[in-house]
């Protein structure tokens, strides 16, 4: 299995431009979450999906962010303009988790480490 | 409610020591506790869980310890090697249909030759 496969592993952009960050989960996983992770936030939960859906996107900080999750096998998390504070390592994770199965792992994407100029 | 408090935020031990980090949750509705471990350059990977009907579970030299009426749980590290110095993160989740997990703040953890 090739696990979790997130693209670009690094981004250096200047400020005021779109990034655009992609996702492909585990084949067969129905859950998939974006996380972003900083040394002052630790690990933040950004939106999921289930079944490709958004479930819930509280965490997305601003209207600058958005995502998308068009088909089972592929995710983006853009941000438009980009700003010097979004600034972090980015990670996609998925699992097939179902109530009726009980909980499943989360297996996490080795990260996109983005910088905004 | 939702939140799931870590600590310490660092640590160092020597080799051969036993780290312990210890985890707190409000939320009673909580009913797996996942730990991950994440080496630098890395994505979080699954370490152990447990689930709150048990008080102890070990796999190979992790254990994790489970105090339901105090709510609060950690991660016991025998004979720590410097092949274990990583970032730690405790979780927690309720019953739901996506998996969405609760994390703590993270330990990190320098294991010293």
């Amino acid at each position: 299995d090739a696990g979790v496969i997130q693209s670009p592993r690094h981004e250096v952009t200047e400020m005021g431009q779109e990034v655009t960050l992609r996702c492909k989960p585990i084949s067969g996983h129905n859950s998939l979450f974006w996380y972003r992770q900083t040394m002052m936030r630790g690990l933040e939960l950004l939106i999921y999906f289930n079944n490709n859906v958004p479930i819930d996107d509280s965490g997305m900080p601003e209207d600058r962010f958005s995502a998308k999750m068009p088909n089972a096998s592929f995710s983006t998390l853009k941000i438009q303009p980009s700003e010097p504070r979004d600034s972090a390592v980015y990670f996609c994770a998925s699992s097939s988790h179902n109530r009726g199965r009980g909980n499943q792992p989360q297996h996490f994407g080795d990260g996109t480490r983005l910088s905004i100029l | 409610q939702q939140q799931v408090k870590q600590s310490p935020q660092s640590l160092i031990v020597q080799k051969g020591g036993i780290p312990i980090i210890n985890c707190a949750y409000e939320n009673t509705a909580f009913d797996y506790f996942p730990w991950y471990q994440q080496f630098p350059g890395k994505g979080p990977a699954l370490l152990i869980a447990i689930r709150p009907d048990v008080s102890e579970k070990k796999e190979g030299r992790f254990t994790i310890s489970f105090n339901k009426s105090a709510k609060q749980f950690s991660l016991h590290i025998m004979d720590s090697q410097p092949g274990d110095s990583a970032t730690y993160f405790c979780a927690a989740s309720r019953p739901s249909n996506t998996g969405k997990l609760i994390f703590g703040q993270g330990t990190t953890l320098q294991v010293k030759p």
